[in-house]
């Protein structure tokens, strides 16, 4: 069963403007990290940002920052001030901490920044 | 600055063939996996390994063997290359603490099945 849903598969949005993009996982595990990588057009990818299940507080990093609503088991990417260079495609993660787990990723976000 | 490094980068191969993908990591951690990116699927883990010698199985392991010869070092393996397994392969490294987890990519290695 998927572990990590993105339920929009494509985003487009203008230069400047603000997006957030949806994350809903499954977990019966306390402590877990949540994490968002994008995906460059080069092929790279990147990480972003991490949440931890037993931090409550607002993670933010440069222009991103998250949304973490634990009760309802979702995460959102908030990205402001858009660029074009912001165009890739973005991946939530997952990592159950119990058990010698791995990260497990949903199947991704493709933005469109338009000049 | 933490490294990952994949070889090859492209491979093409016939349907019975066999591959190797292989990474290294000069990151010092003891986690790698091994991923495959599809289109509508996101990455799916294929295997992963939390030190020298061990192997955990992933997700979708059918059709791949994998080792972890070092600490550095962790190789995919598909003997008998079907045109399914056509897709970019990631690999990566992370390891567990207080104030760190993100796993840190290789650039990738797409493998097409002829």
């Amino acid at each position: 069963a998927q572990k990590v849903i993105q339920v929009w598969s494509t985003a487009s949005r203008q230069e400047g403007e603000e997006l957030t993009l949806d994350c809903s996982y499954e977990t019966s595990q306390v402590l877990y990290h949540l994490f968002w990588y994008k995906h460059l057009l080069s092929g790279e990818m990147v990480f972003l940002i991490r949440q931890m299940s037993s931090s409550t507080a607002k993670e933010r990093s440069g222009r991103y920052s998250v949304v973490f609503q634990k009760s309802l088991k979702s995460i959102s990417l908030v990205i402001s001030a858009l660029q074009p260079d912001d165009s890739g495609k973005y991946f939530c993660a997952l990592w159950e901490l119990e058990n010698n787990n791995a990260p497990r990723f949903g199947a991704g976000t493709k933005l469109t920044v338009k000049p | 600055e933490a490294a990952v490094t994949q070889s090859p980068r492209n491979k093409v191969t016939v349907t019975g063939g066999n591959v190797t993908l292989s990474c290294r990591q000069t990151n010092s951690h003891n986690y790698m996996y091994w991923y495959r990116q599809d289109t509508g699927h996101g990455l799916r883990l294929i295997h992963y390994s939390y030190g020298a010698g061990n192997l955990q199985i992933g997700d979708v392991p059918d059709g791949y063997k994998a080792t972890r010869t070092t600490q550095e070092d962790f190789f995919l393996l598909l003997e008998l290359a079907s045109p399914s397994q056509t897709s970019l392969y990631f690999c990566a490294s992370s390891d567990l603490g207080a104030n760190y987890a993100e796993q840190f990519f290789g650039p990738g290695t797409r493998l097409t099945v002829l």
